[in-house]
């Protein structure tokens, strides 16, 4: 049973603070890591994928990927009320062309 | 990129009806999925749908609960059958293309 944990929220950050969202995963052979936003009563859409072990920045995002520790996080700088959001950790494995999605951590930046 | 056209967005059915909700993709894919949100959870797979076959159910999700239609590679309907309250939810269809996942606008379903 591939597991995809993150914590549900919310988590709260004053505007232009760091944001940082946490995911951990059972499956040591997931290969492809992805972060999704999701407002409220709109779907998911996709904002960072990783695959390799460090850092990817994009912008205010950085996904950061940790195999050994089974670990993947997304930091969001220079918060702002736009962000404002749940954010969705997924990840396949290498047999799988299905993701796993995790249950969303909430994100509240207040002004 | 897709642009997936999902419908209704919001429908409040009586229990013990049916209820199909269509996606239209702009664009000609092999598999299309779909999904159950309920509040405060994360995405469920209820099946896998592919053109010219049976769809593929995840474990507990039954196709004469969710019959899916797959007729055409840019189209697809889920039915959600004999419906109870416990069935409110919202349902996402969805593809992937390369290595990302695009969603449809979403249906809100209630049951009452």
């Amino acid at each position: 049973q591939k597991e995809v944990e993150q914590n549900s929220g919310p988590l709260s950050v004053p505007e232009g603070a760091i944001a940082s969202l946490n995911c951990t995963y059972s499956d040591r052979g997931s290969q492809s890591f992805f972060w999704y936003r999701q407002y409220s009563g709109k779907s998911p859409e996709l904002i960072m994928f990783i695959y390799s072990n460090g850092d990817k920045e994009d912008g205010r995002f950085t996904a950061q990927l940790n195999k050994a520790s089974q670990y993947v996080s997304l930091l969001i700088r220079d918060s702002q009320p736009s962000d404002s959001a749940t954010y969705l950790c997924a990840i396949r494995s290498g047999g799988s062309y299905i993701p796993t999605f995790g249950r969303g951590t909430s994100l509240i930046v207040h002004p | 990129s897709a642009v997936i056209s999902q419908k209704p967005s919001r429908d409040i059915c009586q229990r013990g009806t049916s209820l199909t909700i269509q996606c239209q993709v702009d664009s000609q894919v092999t598999m299309m999925f779909w999904y159950r949100q309920q509040p405060g959870q994360s995405l469920t797979l209820i099946a896998t749908a592919n053109q010219g076959s049976e769809a593929t159910y995840e474990s507990g999700f039954v196709i004469d609960k969710f019959p899916i239609s797959r007729p055409n590679l840019t189209f697809s309907t889920l039915t959600v059958s004999n419906m109870s309250p416990e069935d409110s939810s919202i349902y996402l269809c969805s593809v992937q293309l390369n290595t990302e996942a695009f969603f449809g606008q979403g249906t809100r379903l209630t049951v009452v």
